[in-house]
């Protein structure tokens, strides 16, 4: 059965600090590994990564993919209390002829000022 | 660019009863994806709808079942509600096919 677990389930940190989280994935037929930022609202998108060791960036958040390993981590530097959210993971994978996102449970941050 | 648009925004329903909720995408986008929210399973793919044609379908029971219009804009329909569809459903909208998604505000939907 196709899984995406994500760890830690929450965190909380102070201003300033780097926090890591992680996201491994089994499932059937890879095709890519999204991010999103989940507060009060909807998700927002943030990372999607196809290719194994390429890293993406916007701002303080990078991502990067590890197909061989099965995980994917997104890394926050310099946390802010606006970084405070719900982070998920998504998984697109590609299941008798049709494609589906499998998400995992999210990462909940709470950055302390 | 006006975002992607949920309605209604609050539903309530009695169990057995059926509800239609309506997606209206960003203007430009073609494909249209649905989402349920819960707490107790996060965040499940429902369908995935481009050009009139669904696409992409997640587990879900044949009680949910949606359609897109020529406009893009998309319905979603369950029948015989369920006490467990008790949750946030979240419309998608992207430019194409598989590509990068923006979330509507969601409808939640409570079933008495």
């Amino acid at each position: 059965e196709d899984k995406v677990v994500q760890s830690p389930l929450s965190l909380v940190v102070h201003e300033g600090d780097t926090v890591t989280l992680n996201c491994s994935y089994e499932v059937t037929n890879f095709r890519s590994l999204l991010w999103y930022k989940q507060e009060k609202k909807a998700p927002t998108f943030l990372f999607m990564l196809t290719s194994s060791g390429i890293e993406k960036k916007s701002g303080r958040l990078s991502s990067i993919l590890d197909k061989k390993e099965l995980f994917s981590i997104l890394n926050i530097t310099a946390t802010q209390t606006g970084d405070s959210a719900i982070y998920l993971c998504a998984v697109e994978a590609y299941t008798s002829g049709t494609y589906k996102y499998i998400f995992g449970t999210g990462t909940r941050l709470k950055v302390l000022a | 660019k006006a975002g992607v648009t949920q309605t209604p925004r609050y539903l309530i329903k009695t169990r057995g009863q059926q509800v239609t909720l309506s997606c209206s995408p960003i203007s430009g986008h073609r494909s249209v994806s649905w989402y349920q929210q819960t707490p107790g399973q996060g965040l499940q793919f429902l369908f995935e709808y481009f050009s009139e044609t669904q696409r992409n379908k997640g587990n879900f029971p044949g009680r949910f079942s949606g359609r897109q219009f020529s406009n893009s804009r998309s319905e979603m329909n369950v029948s015989t509600l369920e006490l467990g569809d008790s949750a946030l459903y979240l419309c998608a909208s992207s430019l194409g096919y598989r590509a990068e998604q923006y979330f509507g505000p969601g409808t939640r939907l409570t079933v008495t």
